[in-house]
């Protein structure tokens, strides 16, 4: 284990339904991120939280929407997602000041149907 | 634009063989390369890195060639074993923006090696 926690591992959802995905860490990192991999493509970064405060937002549609409540917490909300939104999604937290040393979560296997 | 080129897609190797895997990138103010290591329902997990002040880095059989003036970087295994079957991501971190410290890991498509006992 790598000190950081996805739950839950796998999830199937409608188009029309709500979910969320939640990721803890416990390593006492400051920065937090969602990612998302798919198939053939590179990770790609979608939020980043920094001491809670979001960072960055990487042009992700609105139908995702993050949540840092503290520092060891990340949730991301799904709403009205898309079949191509189908995906493996990884939380990930570091420490370092830049970043350097990122510690990934098992990541939440998506499937909307 | 794909910031960080991986190749190959995917490596079969025989038990004890030494796969290499290349990466290629273009922006200049990349300043960390870390190898990940991901395993079927696992996440990434980090496995090496080197800055680009070092020609090489090895950690156990894991060594990591850079050659800067010709922006590109490889992962090499040596006396590859059945368990290092995994798929393998470079990735570049870039300088931070937006106010922030944190710089961005851009990653590569990954290779999967798999290792013939």
């Amino acid at each position: 284990e790598t000190g950081v926690t996805q739950t839950p591992r796998h999830l199937v959802m409608g188009m029309t339904n709500k979910k969320s995905l939640k990721c803890e860490q416990h390593l006492g990192h400051n920065a937090m991120y969602w990612y998302k991999q798919s198939a053939k493509k590179p990770l790609e970064l979608m939020f980043v939280y920094n001491f809670k405060e979001q960072t960055e937002n990487n042009s992700v549609p609105s139908r995702f929407s993050p949540e840092c409540p503290n520092s060891s917490h990340l949730f991301l909300h799904l709403h009205t997602l898309q079949p191509e939104d189908s995906a493996l999604y990884l939380c990930a937290s570091s420490q370092e000041i830049r970043g350097r040393l990122a510690f990934f979560g098992q990541g939440t296997r998506l499937t909307v149907v | 634009q794909q910031q960080v080129k991986q190749s190959p897609q995917s490596l079969i190797v025989q038990k004890g063989g030494i796969p290499i895997i290349n990466c290629a990138y273009e922006n200049t103010a990349f300043d960390y390369f870390p190898w990940y290591q991901q395993f079927p329902g696992k996440g990434p997990a980090l496995l090496i890195a080197i800055r680009p002040d070092v020609s090489e880095k090895k950690e156990g059989r894991f060594t990591i060639s850079f050659n800067k003036s010709a922006k590109q970087f490889s992962l090499h295994i040596m006396d590859s074993q059945p368990g290092d079957s995994a798929t393998y991501f470079c990735a570049a971190l870039g300088p931070p923006g937006g106010g922030s410290t944190l710089g961005r890991l851009y990653f590569g498509r990954g290779t999967q090696l798999t290792v013939w006992p």
